[in-house]
Protein backbone atom coordinates (compact mmCIF):
# COMPACT_ATOMS: atom_id res chain seq x y z
CA UNK A 1 0.00 0.00 0.00
CA UNK A 2 1.02 3.46 -0.90
CA UNK A 3 1.32 5.31 2.56
CA UNK A 4 0.65 8.87 2.87
CA UNK A 5 2.35 11.24 5.89
CA UNK A 6 1.32 14.58 6.62
CA UNK A 7 2.72 17.56 8.40
CA UNK A 8 2.58 19.03 10.96
CA UNK A 9 -0.26 17.16 12.22
CA UNK A 10 -1.59 20.69 13.53
CA UNK A 11 -0.78 24.50 13.12
CA UNK A 12 -2.17 27.26 14.41
CA UNK A 13 -2.33 31.00 12.42
CA UNK A 14 -3.94 34.30 12.34
CA UNK A 15 -6.85 35.68 9.85
CA UNK A 16 -4.83 36.51 7.22
CA UNK A 17 -1.83 34.29 7.10
CA UNK A 18 -0.69 31.76 4.48
CA UNK A 19 -0.02 28.04 5.69
CA UNK A 20 0.99 25.33 4.22
CA UNK A 21 0.40 21.77 4.74
CA UNK A 22 2.69 19.07 3.15
CA UNK A 23 2.24 15.24 1.81
CA UNK A 24 4.43 12.50 1.51
CA UNK A 25 3.44 9.74 -1.07
CA UNK A 26 5.72 6.61 0.08
CA UNK A 27 6.60 6.02 -3.64
CA UNK A 28 6.15 8.95 -6.95
CA UNK A 29 2.36 8.64 -7.17
CA UNK A 30 2.88 11.43 -9.98
CA UNK A 31 0.06 14.41 -9.59
CA UNK A 32 -2.37 11.61 -8.17
CA UNK A 33 -3.52 13.38 -5.14
CA UNK A 34 -6.14 15.24 -3.92
CA UNK A 35 -7.27 17.34 -1.00
CA UNK A 36 -9.84 17.41 1.43
CA UNK A 37 -11.15 19.94 3.96
CA UNK A 38 -13.62 18.15 7.07
CA UNK A 39 -15.09 20.57 9.85
CA UNK A 40 -16.60 18.59 12.71
CA UNK A 41 -19.26 16.27 12.72
CA UNK A 42 -19.47 17.00 8.60
CA UNK A 43 -18.43 14.45 5.32
CA UNK A 44 -14.97 15.56 3.82
CA UNK A 45 -15.35 17.92 0.95
CA UNK A 46 -12.30 17.85 -1.73
CA UNK A 47 -10.62 20.89 -2.19
CA UNK A 48 -7.86 20.20 -4.77
CA UNK A 49 -7.46 17.41 -7.05
CA UNK A 50 -4.91 15.82 -9.22
CA UNK A 51 -2.44 17.68 -7.34
CA UNK A 52 -3.53 21.33 -8.41
CA UNK A 53 -7.00 21.23 -10.17
CA UNK A 54 -9.69 23.64 -7.89
CA UNK A 55 -12.33 22.03 -7.51
CA UNK A 56 -15.39 24.00 -8.39
CA UNK A 57 -17.09 26.03 -5.81
CA UNK A 58 -14.03 26.44 -3.90
CA UNK A 59 -12.37 29.53 -2.95
CA UNK A 60 -9.33 30.38 -5.00
CA UNK A 61 -7.12 31.15 -1.93
CA UNK A 62 -6.65 27.59 -1.69
CA UNK A 63 -3.61 26.35 -3.88
CA UNK A 64 -2.23 22.95 -4.43
CA UNK A 65 1.32 21.85 -5.77
CA UNK A 66 3.64 19.05 -6.13
CA UNK A 67 4.35 15.77 -7.87
CA UNK A 68 6.20 12.68 -7.61
CA UNK A 69 6.68 11.78 -3.48
CA UNK A 70 5.99 15.38 -2.29
CA UNK A 71 2.81 17.52 -2.29
CA UNK A 72 1.51 21.02 -0.45
CA UNK A 73 -1.96 22.44 0.32
CA UNK A 74 -1.92 26.17 0.32
CA UNK A 75 -4.32 28.40 1.76
CA UNK A 76 -3.81 32.35 1.38
CA UNK A 77 -4.95 35.34 3.49
CA UNK A 78 -6.92 32.52 6.16
CA UNK A 79 -9.81 33.16 7.06
CA UNK A 80 -12.04 31.97 9.98
CA UNK A 81 -14.12 29.53 7.91
CA UNK A 82 -11.53 27.31 7.20
CA UNK A 83 -10.65 26.21 10.65
CA UNK A 84 -11.07 22.42 10.30
CA UNK A 85 -9.03 19.29 9.45
CA UNK A 86 -7.35 18.71 5.60
CA UNK A 87 -6.38 15.44 4.22
CA UNK A 88 -4.64 14.50 1.52
CA UNK A 89 -5.60 11.14 -0.20
CA UNK A 90 -3.70 9.86 -2.83
CA UNK A 91 -5.24 8.11 -6.07
CA UNK A 92 -2.58 6.62 -8.03
CA UNK A 93 -3.54 3.11 -6.86
CA UNK A 94 -5.61 0.91 -4.74
CA UNK A 95 -6.42 0.91 -2.24
CA UNK A 96 -6.34 4.66 -2.24
CA UNK A 97 -5.12 5.67 1.22
CA UNK A 98 -5.36 8.92 3.21
CA UNK A 99 -2.91 10.89 4.66
CA UNK A 100 -3.48 11.33 8.89
CA UNK A 101 -4.94 14.60 8.96
CA UNK A 102 -3.91 18.43 10.10
CA UNK A 103 -6.07 20.48 11.92
CA UNK A 104 -5.84 23.92 11.19
CA UNK A 105 -7.15 26.29 14.07
CA UNK A 106 -7.42 30.02 13.79
CA UNK A 107 -5.64 32.73 16.47
CA UNK B 1 -28.94 16.15 -7.97
CA UNK B 2 -26.16 13.29 -6.52
CA UNK B 3 -27.09 12.90 -3.12
CA UNK B 4 -25.33 9.34 -1.25
CA UNK B 5 -27.01 8.01 1.95
CA UNK B 6 -25.72 5.44 4.10
CA UNK B 7 -28.35 3.19 6.15
CA UNK B 8 -27.97 -0.10 8.83
CA UNK B 9 -27.55 -0.84 12.63
CA UNK B 10 -26.24 2.21 14.96
CA UNK B 11 -25.23 -0.56 17.66
CA UNK B 12 -23.99 -3.79 17.20
CA UNK B 13 -22.49 -6.52 19.22
CA UNK B 14 -18.77 -7.60 19.30
CA UNK B 15 -18.36 -10.70 17.10
CA UNK B 16 -21.48 -10.18 15.08
CA UNK B 17 -21.59 -9.26 11.46
CA UNK B 18 -21.92 -5.57 10.16
CA UNK B 19 -24.06 -4.69 6.83
CA UNK B 20 -24.43 -1.20 5.98
CA UNK B 21 -26.05 0.03 2.75
CA UNK B 22 -25.50 2.98 0.51
CA UNK B 23 -28.31 4.01 -1.42
CA UNK B 24 -27.26 6.46 -4.52
CA UNK B 25 -29.81 8.59 -6.88
CA UNK B 26 -28.73 11.40 -9.37
CA UNK B 27 -26.16 8.87 -10.89
CA UNK B 28 -26.16 5.45 -11.92
CA UNK B 29 -23.55 2.78 -10.81
CA UNK B 30 -22.79 1.40 -14.39
CA UNK B 31 -21.43 4.77 -15.47
CA UNK B 32 -18.23 4.04 -16.28
CA UNK B 33 -16.84 7.23 -14.56
CA UNK B 34 -17.97 6.23 -11.61
CA UNK B 35 -17.79 4.31 -8.56
CA UNK B 36 -18.33 3.79 -5.21
CA UNK B 37 -16.42 3.83 -1.95
CA UNK B 38 -16.51 2.94 2.15
CA UNK B 39 -14.62 4.70 4.29
CA UNK B 40 -14.87 5.29 7.76
CA UNK B 41 -13.51 7.68 10.96
CA UNK B 42 -13.28 6.15 14.56
CA UNK B 43 -13.97 9.23 16.90
CA UNK B 44 -11.09 11.92 16.75
CA UNK B 45 -9.21 9.98 13.91
CA UNK B 46 -7.94 9.91 10.60
CA UNK B 47 -9.79 8.69 7.78
CA UNK B 48 -9.59 5.54 7.04
CA UNK B 49 -10.21 3.97 3.43
CA UNK B 50 -12.02 0.40 3.30
CA UNK B 51 -13.54 -0.79 0.27
CA UNK B 52 -14.72 0.18 -3.54
CA UNK B 53 -16.68 -1.12 -6.37
CA UNK B 54 -16.11 -0.38 -9.68
CA UNK B 55 -19.07 -0.16 -12.20
CA UNK B 56 -17.57 -2.76 -14.15
CA UNK B 57 -17.78 -4.66 -10.45
CA UNK B 58 -14.56 -5.03 -9.87
CA UNK B 59 -13.59 -4.49 -6.34
CA UNK B 60 -10.80 -3.44 -4.36
CA UNK B 61 -9.76 -3.69 -0.56
CA UNK B 62 -8.17 -2.34 2.18
CA UNK B 63 -5.16 -4.22 3.00
CA UNK B 64 -5.46 -4.30 7.04
CA UNK B 65 -9.13 -5.07 6.70
CA UNK B 66 -9.52 -7.31 3.18
CA UNK B 67 -10.38 -10.81 5.13
CA UNK B 68 -13.30 -9.18 6.75
CA UNK B 69 -14.84 -7.01 4.08
CA UNK B 70 -17.18 -7.76 1.36
CA UNK B 71 -19.07 -5.08 -1.07
CA UNK B 72 -21.48 -5.57 -3.53
CA UNK B 73 -23.88 -3.15 -5.80
CA UNK B 74 -27.55 -3.76 -7.03
CA UNK B 75 -27.25 -0.98 -9.80
CA UNK B 76 -31.32 -1.62 -9.85
CA UNK B 77 -31.42 -0.62 -6.62
CA UNK B 78 -28.82 2.16 -7.22
CA UNK B 79 -27.34 0.25 -3.90
CA UNK B 80 -23.24 -0.87 -2.44
CA UNK B 81 -23.64 -2.65 0.09
CA UNK B 82 -20.56 -3.11 2.90
CA UNK B 83 -20.57 -6.25 4.63
CA UNK B 84 -17.75 -6.25 7.96
CA UNK B 85 -17.27 -9.90 10.26
CA UNK B 86 -16.40 -10.44 13.38
CA UNK B 87 -16.89 -6.59 14.76
CA UNK B 88 -14.89 -5.63 17.59
CA UNK B 89 -15.16 -2.07 19.89
CA UNK B 90 -11.90 -0.54 17.64
CA UNK B 91 -14.58 -0.19 14.89
CA UNK B 92 -16.41 2.20 16.47
CA UNK B 93 -16.57 4.88 13.84
CA UNK B 94 -18.67 6.95 11.36
CA UNK B 95 -18.78 4.80 8.57
CA UNK B 96 -19.25 7.06 4.98
CA UNK B 97 -19.78 6.46 1.64
CA UNK B 98 -18.51 8.24 -1.57
CA UNK B 99 -18.69 8.40 -4.75
CA UNK B 100 -15.16 8.76 -6.70
CA UNK B 101 -15.47 10.36 -10.22
CA UNK B 102 -12.84 9.96 -13.00
CA UNK B 103 -11.84 13.07 -14.74
CA UNK B 104 -9.23 14.33 -16.83
CA UNK B 105 -7.29 11.14 -15.88
CA UNK B 106 -7.36 11.74 -12.47
CA UNK B 107 -9.80 10.43 -9.75
CA UNK B 108 -11.54 12.06 -6.38
CA UNK B 109 -14.58 11.92 -4.24
CA UNK B 110 -16.56 14.80 -5.34
CA UNK B 111 -19.67 13.63 -3.40
CA UNK B 112 -20.20 11.86 0.08
CA UNK B 113 -22.99 10.85 2.10
CA UNK B 114 -23.59 11.94 5.62
CA UNK B 115 -22.11 9.44 7.31
CA UNK B 116 -23.94 6.76 9.82
CA UNK B 117 -21.91 6.08 13.11
CA UNK B 118 -21.54 2.88 14.18
CA UNK B 119 -21.23 1.93 18.17
CA UNK B 120 -19.98 -1.95 18.61
CA UNK B 121 -20.29 -2.50 22.43
CA UNK B 122 -22.34 -5.50 24.38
Amino acid sequence: DIQMTQSPPSLSASVGDRVFITCRASQSINNYVNWYQQKPGKAPKVLIYSASSLESGVPSRFRGSGSGTEFTLIIQNLQPEDSATYYCQQSYSAPWTFGQGTRVEIK
Amino acid sequence: QVTLKESGPVLVKPTETLTLTCTVSGFSLNNAKMGVSWIRQPPGKALEWLAHTFSNDDKSYGTSLENRLTISKDTSKSQVVLIMTDMAPVDTATYFCARMISRFSSDWYDYWGQGIVVTVSS
